[in-house]
């Protein structure tokens, strides 16, 4: 499997609600990461997990919280976001370095209404 | 700071060579990658090269690393509109742990 999968690929939410969204890789990858892409820009970083630990944050609002349950699963978890927060979220893993490059996932489009 | 620039549009003609180019700020860059992004998905890694290197190819791919200028080519030969897409360029030193950074994108069209 050189996957990396991420649900749900669209969502759609309210400034009041709660969502998460989750990815999954079996490549045996031990670092995970999330970046967010907004229309025509390059992926931002947001945080990256390292052997299931936090170990970037890129000051990112506490609205998102990052969750590694195990090596092969990353979530975020969303809370009151606002319409600014509407982009492409896409989730990547690598070796423990990244030496030869991120597999990525497809991404899951978020809408904030 | 680290800053990685592409120009942003590129238009050839099916069939031709497509050249896409990239500039790099960052003297430690030691690994350099190229990634397709196709409308609607995530970051696909097409190549990458080590500082140590000044090509490589893999089939239609050719890449070209001039570390003096840290510049960085990718030659896409015999381009075909399945190649139409963004091209992203990304560079991660030795000291930027798991940070890669990477460039604007340059969009390539390829007109049939």
């Amino acid at each position: 499997d050189t996957e990396v999968t991420q649900t749900p690929k669209h969502l759609v939410m309210g400034m009041t609600n709660k969502k998460s969204l989750k990815c999954e890789q079996h490549m045996g990858h031990r670092a995970m990461y999330w970046y967010k892409q907004k229309a025509k820009k390059p992926p931002e970083l947001m945080f990256v997990y390292s052997y299931e630990k936090l170990s970037i944050n890129e000051s990112v609002p506490s609205r998102f919280s990052p969750e590694c349950p195990n090596s092969s699963l990353l979530n975020l978890h969303l809370h009151a976001l606002q319409p600014e927060d509407s982009a492409l979220y896409l989730c990547a893993s690598s070796p423990d370095r990244a030496d030869y490059g991120y597999t990525f996932g497809s991404g899951t489009r978020l809408t904030v209404v | 700071g680290e800053d990685v620039e592409q120009s942003l549009f590129l238009s050839v003609r099916e069939g031709d060579s497509s050249v896409i180019n990239c500039t790099y700020t960052d003297s430690s860059s030691t690994y350099l990658y190229w990634y397709k992004q196709e409308p609607g998905a995530g970051l696909q890694l097409l190549t990458y090269i080590f500082s140590n290197m000044d090509m490589k190819q893999d089939q239609r791919l050719t890449v070209l690393l001039n570390k003096k200028d840290k510049h960085l080519s990718l030659r896409i030969a015999d381009t075909q509109t399945g190649d139409s897409a963004i091209y992203f360029c990304a560079e991660r030193g030795n000291t930027g742990g798991f940070k890669t950074i990477f460039g604007a994108g340059t969009r390539l069209f390829v007109k049939a």
